[in-house]
């Protein structure tokens, strides 16, 4: 079983839906959780960040995380065909020197117009 | 300063062979990973240098892989006798020493063994 487990999707929503993503993880010493959004062949873009459990919103994009359910989410309202990408969940234990990330498998998202 | 750089953006071979992939970070971050990322999958560590030295590598790092960062700058990534297993996108990312906020990432580099 992977550590971070991610539904690769696609996910096919019209334009102005909100999309909702999710990962689920197991390591519990998980403190610091990423979105990253990754258009064809492209590298990962960081959407957002959050430290431990609660909300953060960025605009259009929120995130959330319960760590008591190991279950982080992100949100992207009035969703636009630019949105369409894969979504990439990623995670670290501590803020500390090297923090590789360990990522989902990402989801891919389609907007339609 | 136009972000990560990756050069080659693609590269086909034929096993058996070396390649070398190059990685130019932003000037001013001080570390610098490699991760590879196979189709449909996410990316998965590799190996990490804080500036010229190389702190962490991955299991996923056989004998036949070498990274190196000389002076602290550029990075290589060699892979040698090449298989068809290492056909996958080679990314790399940089990231200053409060890199916990996530770090930049290059386009990679698609390598694809025949």
């Amino acid at each position: 079983q992977k550590e971070v487990e991610q539904d690769p999707g696609p996910l096919s929503v019209p334009e102005g839906a909100i999309v909702s993503l999710n990962c689920t993880y197991s390591n519990s010493a998980f403190q610091y959780f990423m979105w990253y959004r990754q258009y064809s062949r492209k590298g990962p873009e960081l959407l957002m960040y959050t430290y431990s459990s609660g909300n953060k919103e960025d605009g259009r994009f929120t995130a959330q995380v319960d760590k008591s359910s190991k279950y982080i989410s992100l949100f992207i309202r009035d969703s636009q065909p630019s949105d369409s990408a894969t979504y990439l969940c990623a995670m670290t234990p501590i803020k500390a020197a090297g923090n590789k990330l360990t990522f989902g498998g990402g989801t891919r998202v389609l907007v339609k117009p | 300063d136009t972000g990560v750089s990756q050069d080659p953006r693609h590269k086909i071979t034929k096993r058996g062979q070396n390649v070398t992939f190059r990685c130019d970070p932003i000037s001013e971050h001080n570390r610098l990973y490699w991760y590879r990322q196979t189709l449909g999958q996410g990316p998965e560590f590799l190996t990490y240098f804080q500036n010229e030295a190389q702190l962490e590598k991955s299991r996923l790092l056989s004998d036949r892989f070498s990274a190196e960062r000389p002076k602290g700058s550029f990075s290589t990534l060699e892979i040698q006798r090449t298989e068809q297993g290492d056909s996958a996108m080679y990314l790399c990312a940089s990231s200053s020493d409060m890199g916990a906020y996530g770090y930049t990432f290059g386009s990679g580099t698609r390598l694809t063994v025949v």
